[in-house]
């Protein structure tokens, strides 16, 4: 398996743009996870899909940021529009079965907004 | 709300000598634990996991980690390091919420190995 595919890998774009990161989480794996990470608040879990229903979106930072999982082979996140603030890397990740495997993350998408 | 703490963000040690990166949980129950490692601009991967049973965990690259309910600590340790060891070492804590698992990572701590 190829693993966690993310894309883009990296994405520079201007404050009030649209942005859209792309997931394809591993094969069979019924558990979609985004995070963003950055130096001052480390690891965040921003929301998480479970059959591709949203289960927890508690940590979305905002009304700006929206996520989808309109099929088990892909997940999107956009900021809509996007601000300074926003830059990061952003992480998706996967797991299957019981509720305490391990998850696997992709690459991550590295977000700056100028 | 289960919470994580990694006291130390920084840490450095010499190839060869031993390690110990510490982690305390705030849970009321047992949790569940995890210490993954996320090398420079990759994601992150784990390296092993406690559920239950032997409090002292193996995990891969030679990493072990020893759960003390006492002090509420997950620490994990290697006895000898290696220069590739440097990468930025993540304890996590899940519980099920509403059949569903809700994992907090802590801060994170950044290892650099010396010659």
């Amino acid at each position: 398996d190829a693993g966690v595919i993310q894309s883009p890998r990296h994405e520079v774009t201007e404050m009030g743009q649209e942005v859209t990161l792309r997931c394809k989480p591993i094969s069979g794996h019924n558990s979609l996870f985004w995070y963003r990470q950055t130096m001052m608040r480390g690891l965040e879990l921003l929301i998480y899909f479970n059959n591709n229903v949203p289960i927890d979106d508690s940590g979305m930072p905002e009304d700006r940021f929206s996520a989808k999982m309109p099929n088990a082979s892909f997940s999107t996140l956009k900021i809509q529009p996007s601000e300074p603030r926003d830059s990061a890397v952003y992480f998706c990740a996967s797991s299957s079965g019981l509720p305490y495997n391990e998850q696997f993350f992709g690459p991550g998408t590295r977000l700056t907004v100028l | 709300a289960q919470s994580v703490t990694q006291p130390d963000i920084h840490i450095t040690v010499s190839e060869g000598a031993s390690l110990e990166l510490r982690c305390n949980y705030s849970y009321g129950a047992t949790p569940y634990l995890f210490w993954y490692v996320q090398s420079p601009g990759q994601g992150l991967q784990l390296l092993l996991k406690y559920f239950s049973g032997d409090t002292l965990v193996q995990g891969i690259k030679g990493f072990e980690a020893e759960f003390k309910r006492s002090q509420s600590s997950f620490n994990l340790r290697k006895p000898s390091v290696h220069w590739s060891d440097a990468a930025e070492y993540f304890c996590a804590v899940a519980l099920l919420s509403g059949g569903y698992q809700k994992v907090t990572f802590g801060i994170g701590t950044k290892l650099q190995v010396i010659p």
